[in-house]
């Protein structure tokens, strides 16, 4: 039962432009979000968190956006480079335990 | 500083054989965590341990164990291997184990194939 869901699996921007990765979680339980960022033949990077009590987060070009009633986050990064261009895992919990991951959306941002 | 070390970085086995897989946890972090990722999939919870003590589990069956050292080091062992068992161990560690634990600081991985 996957109770994260990142429906695209890739996605393809402009350099300079803004990227949006979506992210649906369906455990109203849930207080608490990070997103990560994994390169090649390395372990997950962690990027930027969100507790439940809030609707929006910013660090630098990231921001993450939590929207309780749809039980969606998205996270926005403006404006994009290349070297964001990895995999982008968003993850939920309860308490800040055990986390639960995305399959993960695929970001390309073209020079 | 060095991160969180994991090894080995790559080995096969076959069927039915047993693996051990290490953790050594950034300097200060009492809690570490064993995630599976297969291939194509997001990362998933095997196991999280603080201060020696399992504090929790997902939903994986008893062939999976694992246990924390008195310097907060980890092993995960997996018994009797499946080809399913193929995929990328990570370990990750944190600060504490209670709530909010705040982000997990992972490894680069054990990369296990079941042949």
């Amino acid at each position: 039962d996957q109770q994260v869901k990142q429906n695209s699996p890739s996605l393809s921007v402009q350099e300079g432009r803004i990227s949006i990765l979506n992210c649906d979680y369906t455990n109203s339980m849930f207080d608490y979000f990070l997103w990560y960022k994994k390169y090649p033949a390395e372990g997950p990077t962690f990027l930027i968190s969100i507790s439940s009590i809030k609707d929006k987060n910013e660090d630098g070009r990231f921001t993450v956006f939590l929207n309780k009633s749809a039980k969606h986050l998205s996270l926005h990064i403006v404006p994009s480079q290349p070297g964001d261009s990895a995999v982008y895992f968003c993850a939920a919990s309860i308490t800040g335990n055990q986390f639960y991951f995305g399959t993960g959306t695929s970001l390309t941002v073209i020079p | 500083d060095a991160g969180v070390t994991q090894s080995p970085t790559h080995l096969i086995k076959t069927r039915g054989q047993h693996v051990t897989l290490r953790c050594s946890p950034i300097s200060g972090h009492k809690s570490v965590s064993w995630y599976q990722q297969a291939l194509g999939q997001g990362p998933q919870f095997i196991f999280q341990y603080y201060e020696k003590e399992e504090r929790g589990r997902g939903n994986f069956p008893d062939r999976f164990s694992a246990r924390q050292f008195p310097n907060y080091s980890s092993e995960l062992n997996v018994n009797a291997l499946l080809l399913g068992d193929s995929a990328l161990y990570l370990c990750a560690s944190s600060l504490t184990a209670g709530a909010y634990t705040g982000e997990l600081f992972f490894g680069e991985g054990s990369r296990l194939t079941v042949l």
